[in-house]
C-alpha cells in the first residue's frame, strides 16, 4: 500500500525567505504526483502536476522536483510572501487507479 | 462560476437520516471522485468513477453510495447517516488523456455534521 509523508507537518518562516517542502513515498512505480494548495475549510487548488516521466515543474515562484527512484518530492517556493501561507499536500496517483495523500505542511508566512 | 460545484456547501444532519450531496463539473472530465478529509487522517477515496457505467469503490466506502447520473454530475449519498461521518467532503474530477491527464480538480467542499 503506497504510503506518503510530508515533512516538516509546519513551518513559520518570515516574509522573502526561500523554502522547501518535501514529500516521500513509498511505492515508485507511479503515474503521476501532484501538489496542491489548501485554505483554511477550502477546497484544494492544484499547484504543479508531474508526470512520472519529468523530473520538474515550475510555475511562478513554485518549483517541483520528482526523483522517482527515491521516492522524494520537492516544493521550492522562492521569496515566500504572507499569502503563501496555507496548507500544501502532495498526492502521487499509482498502480490500481489510486490517488494517496500526504498529511500536509501547514505553513505561516509572517510579514 | 466553479468548474467543480457542490451542493450543499454545508449541511447539519441527525443519525439515521439520508443525506445526498451532489457534484457537477464543466470542464467534460470524465473521472469523478469523493473524498473525505479529517482532522488527522487527511483526505480519503471514498468512491471513484471513470465513466457514466463505471463505478469503483475506494478506501472507505461502507455506508456509502454513488450516482453517476451523467458524464457530469456523480452525487454522494449516505442512506443512515451517523455521527462518525462528520467530515468535510470534496468532489473532484480528472481528464483521461492529454498533457493534464490526471491532474485533479477539486470542488470547494461540502461540510457535514451529523449529529
Amino acid at each position: 500500500k503506497q504510503e506518503v509523508t510530508q515533512i516538516p507537518a509546519a513551518l513559520s518562516v518570515p516574509e522573502g525567505e526561500n523554502l522547501v517542502l518535501n514529500c516521500s513515498f513509498t511505492d515508485s512505480a507511479i503515474y503521476n504526483l501532484q501538489w496542491f494548495r489548501q485554505d483554511p475549510g477550502k477546497g484544494l487548488t492544484s499547484l504543479l502536476l508531474i508526470q512520472s516521466s519529468q523530473r520538474e515543474q515550475t510555475s511562478g515562484r513554485l518549483n517541483a522536483s520528482l526523483d522517482k527512484s527515491s521516492g522524494r518530492s520537492t516544493l521550492y517556493i522562492a521569496a515566500s510572501q504572507p499569502g503563501d501561507s496555507a496548507t500544501y499536500l502532495c498526492a502521487v496517483f499509482n498502480a490500481g487507479n489510486m490517488l494517496t495523500f500526504g498529511g500536509g505542511t501547514r505553513l505561516m508566512v509572517k510579514p | 462560476d466553479a468548474d467543480v460545484t457542490q451542493t450543499p456547501r454545508n449541511r447539519i444532519t441527525k443519525t439515521g437520516k439520508r443525506i445526498m450531496l451532489e457534484c457537477s463539473q464543466t470542464k467534460g472530465h470524465d473521472r469523478m471522485y469523493w473524498y473525505r478529509q479529517d482532522p488527522g487522517l487527511g483526505l480519503r477515496l471514498i468512491y471513484y468513477s471513470f465513466d457514466v457505467k463505471d463505478i469503483n469503490k475506494g478506501e472507505i466506502s461502507d455506508g456509502y453510495s454513488v450516482s453517476r447520473q451523467a458524464q457530469a454530475k456523480f452525487s454522494l449519498s449516505l442512506e443512515s447517516a451517523i455521527p462518525n461521518q462528520t467530515a468535510l467532503y470534496f468532489c473532484a474530477t480528472s481528464a483521461l488523456t492529454g498533457s493534464k491527464a490526471g491532474e485533479l480538480f477539486f470542488g470547494e467542499g461540502s461540510r457535514l455534521t451529523v449529529l
